[in-house]
This record gives structure tokens, C-alpha cells and sequence, in this order.
């Protein structure tokens, strides 16, 4: 398996601007996480899914985050409008619940200007 | 708000055994102890977990004290390339606590 891959790796986008980072879990996995880590937080937890259900999004600062898993081997994060202060870097890990063991993605850095 | 508390940084010399220490006195009898770690600009990778005995892989060492009050990573023969921040977090098999929480981790420098 290729592991956790993400993307875009990096993204440029206008305060304001609508963004969306993308993660494909590794198969057969059932647990998906979003993180979001700055220098300023460390790695913070924003929601997590169960068989694609969401299952604690209290992490998730404010309504213009969102964030999809339509199916097990897909899933979205989107940012609508986004500011200067989303600027971190964004990780997408899964797991077996089984096993506990998280993997991760290389992550997407999100600059907004 | 996580469960452990480690020292913020550490050196090492290059082929010396690096220890790394990680205090969670509030562990409860069903959770884990879980080493990460995270090179520059990489996401966290996983080394190592375990309950009560200690544990060994082909990266590291995990030794727990009895009361499992305290846990101790060892990098036996420690290269530059194992400069990283590294996490200790406490999981639980099932329920909110399985959710991997971050605290600051330590910062390990192994230097030539």
C-alpha cells in the first residue's frame, strides 16, 4: 500500500478563497483523522470518522470548516471563505481500531494570503 | 490537554543510546503507551506501543516501569537522522480515548 496520501502537498490561495485538501485513506482501514498543526497549537485534532461517519467534529474551529467522507476510500476538508490564520499545516492519518496504529499523510501546507 | 508530560528537548551524540522519557501517572489500567515521531516538514510516524511489558522493534525500545506510571523510548545507537520530535501519547483500545492526542513531544537533536 502506498500509505496515506494527501493533497494538493501545498496550496497558495487568497483570504477569502474556497479550499479544499484531499485524503485517501489506506484500504481497508476504518478510522480517519484530520489534523491540523502551527507552531503556535502543535498538532491539533479537528474531527474524526468511523466507517465514514463523523463521529467528534469538536475540534473543527469554526463553521467554515467541513469536512466529507463519502466513501472509505475518500475524504475531504474544505475551508469556505478562508482567512490568513488557517495558514498551517493540514494531516490526514487512519487506522485500524483494531490495532490503534496511526498512519499518516506527508500533509498539506496551506498558505493563505 | 494530554495525558503525558515530557521533557521539551534533548541531545545526543551520533552511535550513543538516546532515552527519552515520558511521565502519564493517570493512565488508566486499558490504555497503551504510544511512541511518534516526527522529522521535518514530515507527518508523525508510529514506533513503537505497548501495555505493560517492555517492548522491542527494528527502530526502538519501549520500557515501562511497573506502575506504568512512566515509560522510557530508547534509540540504541542513535544516527542524525533520528533528529525528530518525539511523542508519547496514551491511547485506549476503544472509546473517546482512542483518539491519538498530541502534547509538544520532545525535541531531539543528535549531533556527530
Amino acid at each position: 500500500d502506498a500509505g496515506v496520501i494527501q493533497s494538493p502537498r501545498h496550496e497558495v490561495t487568497e483570504m477569502g478563497q474556497e479550499v479544499t485538501l484531499r485524503c485517501k485513506p489506506i484500504s481497508g482501514h476504518d478510522y480517519l483523522f484530520w489534523y491540523r498543526q502551527t507552531m503556535m497549537r502543535g498538532l491539533e485534532l479537528l474531527i474524526y470518522f468511523n466507517n465514514n461517519v463523523p463521529i467528534d467534529d469538536s475540534g473543527m474551529p469554526e463553521d467554515r470548516f467541513s469536512a466529507k467522507m463519502p466513501n472509505a476510500s475518500f475524504s475531504t476538508l474544505k475551508i469556505q471563505p478562508s482567512e490568513p490564520r488557517d495558514s498551517a499545516v493540514y494531516f490526514c492519518a487512519s487506522s485500524l481500531a483494531r490495532t490503534g496504529e496511526a498512519f499518516f499523510g506527508q500533509g498539506t501546507r496551506l498558505t493563505v494570503v | 490537554d494530554a495525558k503525558t508530560t515530557q521533557p521539551p528537548s534533548m541531545d545526543c551524540a551520533e552511535g550513543r543510546a538516546a532515552n527519552l522519557p515520558c511521565n502519564h501517572s493517570t493512565i488508566s489500567g486499558n490504555e497503551y503507551v504510544y511512541w511518534y515521531r516526527q522529522i521535518h516538514s514530515q507527518g508523525p510516524q508510529y514506533i513503537i506501543h505497548g501495555l505493560k511489558n517492555n517492548e522491542t522493534n527494528e527502530m526502538a525500545s519501549l520500557i515501562i516501569t511497573e506502575d506504568r506510571k512512566s515509560s522510557t523510548l530508547i534509540l540504541p545507537h542513535a544516527t542524525l537522522r533520528d533528529t525528530a520530535v518525539y511523542y508519547c501519547i496514551v491511547r485506549g483500545a476503544s472509546g473517546g480515548s482512542y483518539i491519538p492526542t498530541f502534547g509538544r513531544g520532545t525535541s531531539l537533536i543528535v549531533h556527530p
